[in-house]
């Protein structure tokens, strides 16, 4: 299996613009995940889905922030519109929800970093 | 509120001498405590899962206790090579809360050769 898949890896965008991040969890995943990683916060849960359903949202930090999963194999992490602040790296991971959430193990893909210029 | 507190923040180790740093979780409700390991550009890599007091994890040179009692896991590595450099981040949930997992900040390991 290719893992989670990314992408972009790289975004550089200027403040305004409207940012879409990239997530294919691994085949058979029930959970995904979105993260972001800062160095004054670490690494936060911004959004998780189950069976493409958006189960809880209240990491994602304001309403520039949204998430869609519209099936099994791709999610979106969309940023409009963007800010400086929002710079940070994003992780996907997926987890198969075999066991019980948080208490499996989550496979994270490569992140994307952004710079909101 | 939950907070996940790593320390040390960083560590020097020499390559060959083992080590151990620390993650303090809060004790009441615990569920699950997840380690993982983190080497620069590259995404983070799960080392063990443990949910009941007492347990013991091993992995390689690699190893983990837990107490949740007392609120706090273990990470030990036995005789540090040079590829064990990397953050090593630890995770907990709580059983009350709305599902959420809360991560540290992280030990970044960095072994000298």
């Amino acid at each position: 299996d290719a893992g989670v898949i990314q992408s972009p890896r790289h975004e550089v965008t200027e403040m305004g613009q409207e940012v879409t991040l990239r997530c294919k969890p691994i085949s058979g995943h029930d959970y995904l995940f979105w993260y972001r990683q800062t160095m004054m916060r670490g690494l936060e849960l911004l959004i998780y889905f189950n069976n493409n359903v958006p189960i809880d949202d209240s990491g994602m930090p304001e309403d520039r922030f949204s998430a869609k999963m519209p099936n099994a194999s791709f999610s979106t992490l969309k940023i409009q519109p963007s800010e400086p602040r929002d710079s940070a790296v994003y992780f996907c991971a997926s987890s198969l929800g075999q066991g019980v959430l948080f208490a499996d193990t989550q496979y994270f893909g490569p992140g994307t970093r952004l710079t909101v210029l | 509120i939950l907070n996940v507190e790593q320390s040390p923040q960083s560590l020097h180790v020499q390559e060959g001498d083992s080590t151990n740093f620390t993650c303090s979780f809060p004790s009441s409700n615990f569920y699950a405590l997840h380690w993982y390991r983190w080497e620069t550009a590259k995404s983070p890599e799960a080392l063990f899962v443990m949910t009941l007091n007492g347990d013991e994890k091993k992995k390689g040179r690699i190893s983990a206790t837990l107490n949740t009692k007392e609120g706090y896991s273990y990470l030990y590595i036995k005789g540090s090579q040079p590829e064990d450099s990397a953050t090593y981040l630890c995770a907990s949930t709580l059983t009350n809360r709305d599902d959420k997992i809360i991560f540290g900040k992280g030990t970044r390991l960095h072994i000298l050769p």
